[in-house]
């Protein structure tokens, strides 16, 4: 089993809508958790961090984290064609040496 | 301030042939790593570094040489390249402020292909 586990997709979606991107992870000392973004033949860029449990907003960006069922979301609002790209989930225990998800293809049609 | 800088974008590897991947950062970032990224795979951590003078082993190290003379240079060697290192590979860096989840700014990343 993977350290983290992330829906691969691809996901498609209607410009407006609302996105629901997902991780699951097995290792309980987790306690830092990012979102980078990745567009295509780039390099990933921090999009969201949460440190412990909770949520976090930014403009259209939250980031949920239930460390108690070790499940960490982001959801994006009023989804634009930009938003198109690769969402990686990243955790660590000490804020060091990330680990990170197999990344959720997601397409934003106008 | 360019951020991370990776040389080359791209490479086509003979199996058995060496080479380096060049990377530098501009913004006296303490913590300097390498990843390749595979498909369905994420990214993978294959050495870092938290100083000059100071590297260690990540999950996937074997096959991969470093060493951190400066503060702003971070090379990855391949030894002698199978085609199981064909990946995509990206450098990493960030602050260094530890207990606080650093913000990692990522190079551009290096195509690499092993014939």
């Amino acid at each position: 089993q993977k350290e983290v586990e992330q829906d691969p997709g691809p996901l498609s979606v209607p410009e407006g809508a609302i996105v629901s991107l997902n991780c699951t992870y097995s290792n309980s000392a987790f306690q830092y958790f990012m979102w980078y973004r990745q567009y295509s033949r780039k390099g990933p860029e921090l999009l969201m961090y949460t440190y412990s449990s909770g949520n976090k907003e930014d403009g259209r960006f939250t980031a949920q984290v239930d460390k108690s069922s070790k499940y960490i979301s982001l959801f994006i609002r009023d989804s634009q064609p930009s938003d198109s790209a690769t969402y990686l989930c990243a955790m660590s225990a000490s804020g060091q040496n990330f680990v990170f998800g197999p990344g959720t293809r997601l397409s934003v049609l106008p | 301030n360019a951020g991370v800088t990776q040389t080359p974008k791209f490479q086509v590897l003979k199996t058995g042939q060496s080479m380096t991947l060049q990377c530098a950062q501009d913004m006296n970032h303490e913590y300097m790593s390498w990843y390749r990224q595979d498909p369905g795979m994420g990214l993978r951590l294959i050495h870092y570094s938290v100083g000059a003078g100071i590297t260690d082993q990540g999950e996937v190290p074997n096959g991969y040489n470093v060493s951190r003379s400066t503060t702003e240079d971070f090379p990855l060697r391949l030894l002698s390249a199978a085609p199981s290192q064909t990946s995509v590979y990206f450098c990493a860096s960030s602050l260094g402020v530890w207990g606080r989840g650093e913000k990692l700014f990522f190079g551009s990343g290096t195509q690499l292909s092993v014939l």
